[in-house]
């Protein structure tokens, strides 16, 4: 099955700096790669997402590249504010022999941004 | 619309009782997916459905059962807990699951606490 590794597993950066998660994965059959942001007590929140025909893909502050060959894709974010603090977490899409499609999700990255 | 909401936010077990937590979505998908998160850990999925009457295993589906008799809900059922299920449960919806290159959102609720003792 497939096998997700994200790295760092805390980040701390300083207010307006950028951060970097990077995420691997094992199987080459996944075709889709969002990213989670997960809040204190909540579930996680889908902030951006790439399929496997694009390289890159922005949104304002955020941006994810997709590296198919090496297997890899980074989640960036510029310019970062408080409430940019949470823990992220990158997934990749698994096929399922039932058909649906279920996520294999990387361990997460626990993002503080320092005032 | 509510999205998806799951009841209860906590509950505490003894080893060998039973449980059913709760799921529903009010967006009319037709896919239910429920992940346990274990601390420091991602979402593992325990099943998942592709509509009612229909579910299947995902990656840890030992000690749960699912049901999905209607569109909106997909209960899912401990029958003998054991302190290895002690952990945070997701419930997640989407509209399709992917399979014809379609890769939809999966929309979270807010997670049922487990604890078993």
């Amino acid at each position: 099955g497939e096998n997700v590794e994200q790295h760092p597993s805390t980040l701390s950066v300083q207010e307006g700096d950028s951060a970097v998660i990077k995420c691997t994965y094992s199987d080459s059959a996944s075709n889709y790669f969002p990213w989670y942001k997960q809040e204190l007590g909540k579930g996680p929140q889908l902030i951006i997402d790439i399929r496997s025909n694009v390289g890159e893909k922005k949104d304002q502050r955020i941006a994810v590249t997709l590296n198919k060959t090496a297997k890899h894709f980074s989640l960036h974010i510029t310019e970062t504010q408080p409430e940019d603090s949470a823990v992220y977490f990158c997934a990749a899409r698994r096929r399922s022999g039932g058909g649906a499609d279920g996520l294999t999700f990387g361990k997460g990255t626990h993002l503080i941004i320092q005032p | 619309n509510a999205g998806v909401t799951q009841t209860p936010k906590f509950r505490i077990l003894k080893i060998g009782q039973s449980m059913t937590l709760q799921c529903t979505q009010d967006m009319n998908h037709n896919y239910m997916y429920w992940y346990r998160q274990d601390p420091g850990m991602g979402l593992k999925l325990i099943y998942y459905s592709v509509g009612a009457g229909i579910t299947d295993k995902g990656e840890v589906p030992n000690g749960y059962n699912v049901s999905r008799s209607t569109t909106e809900d997909f209960p899912l059922r401990l029958e003998l807990a054991a302190p290895s299920q002690t952990s945070v449960y997701f419930c997640a919806s989407s509209s399709t699951g992917g399979t014809k290159g379609g890769y939809n959102e999966q929309f979270f609720g807010p997670g049922t606490r487990l604890t078993v003792l």
